[in-house]
């Protein structure tokens, strides 16, 4: 039982660059949520799944994408990446009121 | 806009001493739920505690218990019996209906 994998772990994008980062969960979860935390603050919520086929933006979602593939996987694209984007991001999937968190993507744009 | 407020950075405890980190909130919902969160120095973000704005009780999860005062907006984190693998950042979140939202965070080094 894995819980929340995210890939990769560590990403350095140059500015402009795209990417897509990968998150799944094997707990049969409806709702996904892509958080980023910058240094020194709390998490911020980009998008929310709260079912397969779903999305809603949240608190930061300029300049991101999401889609909900399937109800085991979230994934949070970047179409231009940009500095402001320099961050730690967490997935999470959530049952009732008990959020699991993946182990986070380290990701630098210079 | 739902707004969550951790008002000390920092904080220091004794080991076996209880200590309470402070979390006030600000939400127009009528229904929502609180959580602690517990980040080690290794990044991860642990589960600690939730209460939701009907339960009358406050929660409770071995150490840890959360002092919900809803006319004052507060839902406080107390640990008791603070244990050196304590030292770590937590953070205090509030669900509503469509968001989810942290606070800034407080560190607790807990002292031998």
């Amino acid at each position: 039982n894995a819980g929340v994998t995210q890939t990769p772990k560590f990403q350095v994008l140059k500015t402009g660059q795209s990417m897509t980062l990968q998150c799944a969960q094997d707990m049969n979860h409806n709702s996904m949520y892509w958080y980023r935390q910058d240094p020194g603050m709390g998490l911020r919520l980009i998008y929310y799944s709260a079912s397969e086929g779903t999305t809603d933006k949240g608190e930061v979602p300029n300049g991101y994408n999401v889609s909900r593939l399937n109800k085991r996987e979230f994934s949070l694209r970047l179409e231009s990446a940009a500095p402001s984007q320099t961050s730690v991001y967490f997935c999470a999937s959530m049952e009732v009121y008990e959020q699991y968190f993946g182990p986070g993507t380290r990701l630098t744009v210079t | 806009a739902q707004k969550i407020t951790q008002t000390q950075p920092g904080m220091f405890v004794q080991e076996k001493e209880a200590v309470t980190l402070d979390c006030t909130y600000d939400t127009s919902d009528q229904s929502y739920g609180l959580f602690w969160y517990k980040q080690p120095s290794s990044g991860e973000m642990i589960f600690l505690i939730y209460q939701g704005s009907y339960d009358e009780q406050n929660a409770t999860e071995g150490r840890y218990s959360l002092n919900f005062q809803k006319a004052r907006k507060s839902a406080n984190l107390v640990i008791s019996a603070s244990q050196l693998g304590d030292s770590a950042m937590y953070f205090c979140a509030m669900m509503g209906v469509h968001d989810m939202r942290f606070g800034a965070g407080t560190r607790l080094t807990v002292k031998p």
